[in-house]
């Protein structure tokens, strides 16, 4: 089947920058989407980009894709402490979601 | 507006027994889908329903069904629980089955 990966786990200083990575195989994949998930808590949308995009930008995020490559990323700028949590990946191939692909999550942890 | 809202959030159940679950999506959402979340599998889609009809299914077996009721809330059944069962339920609603996706916290299931 088609595949999501991102590495398990990250670990910087708050203040610095957080670089989180994807990779994907499904050549087409139309959405990308990035979701934040913190202890006991559900998904939450923290951004998505279409495929027909390099780049987006949403105050402190900046979602880079590279649709050659089949990467994706998700830049958080000056990281605190509140961004720890586990960041998932997701694709999709249609407008309706249902078939939306996850990776396994990346925890961030960020030390003070 | 208020979000997602799934019940309970907590559940204990023994091998063999039966579950149902609820979520409510957000005021005007139609499409429900149902995720299930475990460390060693990741999130995986079960089921999506819209205007009361299962409009997608996933890869899991007849023990795992689900409805929508006409005010768009949703139950998902698990018949005869399995120790693998033990999982966190993630519902998510969207207006339409569009990539805009709102989670619910989840719900804890644990089969003993």
């Amino acid at each position: 089947g088609e595949d999501v990966e991102q590495s398990l786990f990250l670990s910087v200083r708050e203040g610095d920058s957080s670089v989180i990575n994807c990779t994907y195989t499904d050549s087409s994949s139309t959405y990308l989407y990035w979701y934040k998930q913190e202890p006991g808590a559900g998904l939450q949308l923290l951004t998505y980009i279409f495929s027909n995009m390099d780049m987006k930008q949403d105050q402190r995020l900046t979602v880079l894709l590279n649709k050659k490559d089949k990467h994706l990323s998700l830049r958080i700028a000056d990281t605190q402490t509140g961004d720890s949590a586990i960041y998932f990946c997701a694709e999709s191939t249609r407008q309706n979601n249902n078939d939306m692909r996850f990776g396994a999550g990346t925890r961030l942890t960020v030390k003070p | 507006k208020a979000g997602v809202t799934q019940t309970p959030r907590y559940l204990i159940k023994t091998r063999g027994q039966q579950v149902t679950l609820s979520c409510s999506p957000i005021s005007g959402h139609r499409s429900v889908s149902w995720y299930q979340q475990t460390p060693g599998q990741g999130l995986q889609f079960l089921f999506e329903y819209f205007s009361e009809t299962q409009r997608n299914k996933g890869n899991f077996p007849g023990r795992f069904s689900g409805r929508q009721f006409s005010n768009s809330r949703s139950e998902m059944n698990v018949s005869t629980l399995e120790l693998g069962d033990s999982a966190l339920y993630l519902c998510a609603s969207s207006l339409q089955g569009d990539h805009e996706q709102y989670f619910g916290p989840g719900t804890r299931l644990t089969v003993t």
